[in-house]
C-alpha cells in the first residue's frame, strides 16, 4: 500500500491564482482530513469527510473548497491564494467511527505539501 | 479554538534521561492520542488511550489519562538522539458523532548527545 500520497510536495503561487493540493489514499479510509500546520499554532483542521459526498468545515475552512466524489480521492482547492496561506498542508485519513463501532481511530498523515504565496 | 494543549512548548534533556510531556483538554472526549513528528515530515501515531482506561504502555512509551482532570501524560523512557522530534496529543469529543479529532500545539523535544 502506498499510503496517503500528496502532491504536490511544494508550490509556489502568487495572490489570486488557484491551485489544487491532491491527496488520495489506498487503505479505503472512510475518514478524510485536511491540515494546515504554522509555526507555533500546531495543526489546524481545515475540512473533513466521513464518506464520499460528505464534506464538513473545520476550524479554519475560509479560502478553502474540497469535494469528495470518490472514497480514495479528497482534493483541497485554493480559490485566490493569499500570502496567509502561506502553510504546510497535511492530509489524513482514518477508518470512521461507524467501522470501528464509536471506537475512534489512528489517522494517517501524508506526507505533507509546502505552500508558499507571494 | 484548539481542544489540547502540551505543556511544556519545548523541551531540552540529556540521552538516556526521561523525557515527560502533558497535554490538557477542555471537553470530555471519547479517546486521546499521541503523534509524533519529525522535522519537515508528516505526523506518526504513537498510541490511544481510551477514556476508561488509567495507563498504557507501547515499548519505551507510557502514556495516563486523568479525566477527572481532563489531562495526559505521555513519558518516554531511556530517551535517545532519534526521539527529537515534536509530540502531539490529539482528542475526538465525546458529544460528536462523527470522527472529527484536534489536535494541539505540540511539544518541541530535544535530546542533548
Amino acid at each position: 500500500n502506498a499510503g496517503v500520497t500528496q502532491t504536490p510536495k511544494f508550490q509556489v503561487l502568487k495572490t489570486g491564482q488557484s491551485m489544487t493540493l491532491q491527496c488520495a489514499q489506498d487503505m479505503n479510509h472512510e475518514y478524510m482530513s485536511w491540515y494546515r500546520q504554522d509555526p507555533g499554532m500546531g495543526l489546524r483542521l481545515i475540512h473533513y469527510s466521513v464518506g464520499a459526498g460528505i464534506t464538513d468545515q473545520g476550524e479554519v475552512p475560509n479560502g478553502y473548497n474540497v469535494s469528495r466524489s470518490t472514497t480514495e480521492d479528497f482534493p483541497l482547492r485554493l480559490l485566490s491564494a493569499a500570502p496567509s496561506q502561506t502553510s504546510v498542508y497535511f492530509c489524513a485519513s482514518s477508518y470512521s467511527k461507524a467501522d470501528l463501532g464509536q471506537l475512534s481511530n489512528e489517522q494517517f498523515f501524508g506526507p505533507g505539501t509546502r505552500l508558499t504565496v507571494l | 479554538s484548539q481542544q489540547g494543549e502540551e505543556d511544556p512548548q519545548a523541551l531540552s534533556i540529556q540521552e538516556g534521561e526521561n523525557a515527560t510531556m502533558n497535554c490538557s483538554y477542555k471537553t470530555s472526549i471519547n479517546n486521546l492520542q499521541w503523534y509524533r513528528q519529525n522535522s519537515g515530515r508528516g505526523l506518526v501515531h504513537l498510541i490511544l488511550i481510551r477514556s476508561n482506561e488509567r495507563e498504557k504502555h507501547s515499548g519505551r512509551l507510557r502514556v495516563t489519562l486523568d479525566t477527572s482532570k481532563k489531562s495526559s501524560s505521555l513519558l518516554i523512557t531511556a530517551s535517545r538522539a532519534a526521539d527529537t522530534a515534536s509530540y502531539f496529543c490529539a482528542t475526538d469529543m465525546v458529544w460528536r458523532r462523527d470522527d472529527k479529532i484536534i489536535f494541539g500545539k505540540g511539544t518541541r523535544l530535544h535530546i542533548l548527545p
